[in-house]
């Protein structure tokens, strides 16, 4: 199956910190996909990108289509409290007629106030 | 409110017991999704619904059994289940053609005594 690499697993952050996580495949992704989860509910999504190099913005959240087409990162900036979470990158790949998405196992994110 | 509605959110059952899990989606989709999350592993696509028609079912046992009357509501009907099917069961929904981004229901948490 399709390998997609997640980092880091977890991460522990002050207040304010600016935080940066990165997904990895081996394979290449046309679309790629960053969701947060809050416990006990589904995944959110809060970015979707495209095309390869794409730099999308949602407030403090920035991740970019890495020009390669195997990497995304997501970049949080100046976080706060409701920030807690687990975020998830997925990626699609590239030509298939498959549905299916490639799930990371996610980046657990602790504020500490 | 993401448009994809669960129902229940917390289900205990049996292993003898038959149940149901109920999704409807108010996006419009055209795609809807079951898939498991489980303690420290990724995202597991069980099945995809395609314009009501079942286009993908990644190895599911039997005793999960899915139903999509039409584009709107999604059902996993469930019977005889093992403790290990415990876990949380989110249904989604994406327009094909639209970048296939989908979106999550609030999950339904499922244990199995």
């Amino acid at each position: 199956g399709q390998q997609l690499n997640q980092s880091p697993q977890s991460m522990f952050i002050q207040e304010g910190e600016d935080v940066s996580m990165n997904c990895t495949s081996s394979s290449i992704f046309n679309t790629w996909l960053w969701y947060k989860q809050d416990p006990g509910e589904g995944p959110v999504l809060l970015i979707a990108l495209y095309k390869a190099g794409e730099l999308t913005s949602n407030g403090r959240l920035t991740a970019q289509f890495g020009i390669t087409r195997k990497d995304s990162f997501l970049n949080i900036s100046a976080s706060i409290p409701s920030d807690v979470g687990i975020y998830f990158c997925a990626g699609q790949l590239q030509g298939a007629g498959s549905y299916q998405l490639t799930f990371g196992k996610g980046t657990k994110l602790s504020v500490i106030p | 409110e993401t448009g994809v509605t669960q129902t229940p959110r917390h289900l205990v059952m049996g292993m003898t017991n038959k149940k149901s899990l109920k999704c409807e989606q108010h996006l419009g989709h055209n795609a809807m999704y079951w898939y498991k999350q489980s303690a420290k592993k990724p995202l597991e696509l069980m099945f995809v619904y395609s314009l009501e028609e079942r286009v993908e079912n990644n190895s599911v046992p039997s005793r999960f059994s899915p139903e999509c009357p039409n584009s709107s509501h999604l059902f996993l009907h469930l019977h005889t289940l093992q403790p290990e099917d415990s876990a949380l069961y989110l249904c989604a929904s994406s327009q094909r053609g639209s970048g296939n981004t989908i979106y999550f229901g609030e999950g339904s948490w499922l244990t199995v005594v």
